[in-house]
């Protein structure tokens, strides 16, 4: 079946502009999780949900950075006045209700300019 | 605190030598531990997991991994290496009580190189 899908795989936007990075995780899966990789790291987790409702939002670095889930399927991660230090790949990764395993999409690579 | 070391950036294996990704990690109550391998502008690719049960858990292509509770560790391991193996590694761990119960907390990740 289709895995996690992210797009635009790549985004470049100037400063102080407003982005939208999408998610379509596999079907069925209720939990969906967002990640940032800057570059030589590993993945930091910022949110996610269970459902529509976001069970956990303690990695979002500011209040720049917000994410939906309206309907418990596609999640759109958002965010305001976008900075240079915003650069990095945006990774997401959804699994089922026994939230073991976490199956990753293709990130989105987002370059603040 | 919870958190997973990786302490080698790289490892260097001859192709057909065994190889060993080390891994570390602190987390509060019992682990989920997992391996992830990603490749050149890649998202990460599912390659193995700890819950519960045999210390010794297989995976996708041929790799294993070896949980020791007393060591705190998780390595990595194929008894013999492939060029296409070569890939950046990432160890991950899941607290299983608190608020850490979603999210997985990554290592730094180690660089395989593996020389035909």
């Amino acid at each position: 079946g289709a895995g996690v899908s992210q797009t635009p795989s790549n985004k470049v936007t100037e400063k102080g502009k407003y982005v939208e990075l999408r998610c379509d995780p596999i079907s069925g899966h209720t939990a969906l999780y967002w990640y940032r990789q800057s570059l030589g790291q590993g993945p930091e987790f910022l949110i996610y949900f269970q459902g529509t409702g976001a069970a956990d939002d303690s990695g979002l670095p500011n209040d720049r950075f917000f994410a939906v889930r309206p309907e418990g399927s596609v999640s759109t991660l958002k965010i305001q006045r976008t900075e240079r230090g915003d650069s990095a790949v945006y990774l997401c990764a959804s699994s089922s209700l026994d939230q073991e395993t976490q199956y990753f999409g293709p990130g989105t690579r987002l370059l603040v300019l | 605190a919870q958190s997973v070391a990786q302490p080698e950036d790289q490892v260097n294996v001859a192709e057909g030598n065994p190889l060993t990704v080390k891994c570390t990690y602190s987390v509060s109550g019992n682990p989920y531990l997992f391996w992830y391998v990603q490749y050149p502008n890649r998202g990460l690719q599912f390659l193995l997991k700890y819950i519960t049960g045999d210390n010794l858990v297989k995976g996708s292509y041929g790799f294993e991994a070896e949980f020791n509770k007393s060591q705190t560790s998780f390595h990595l391991k194929k008894p013999s290496a492939l060029v296409s193996d070569s890939a950046l590694y990432f160890c991950a761990v899941r607290g299983t009580y608190g608020g850490s119960q979603g999210n997985l907390i990554f290592g730094k990740g180690t660089k395989l190189s593996v020389k035909p």
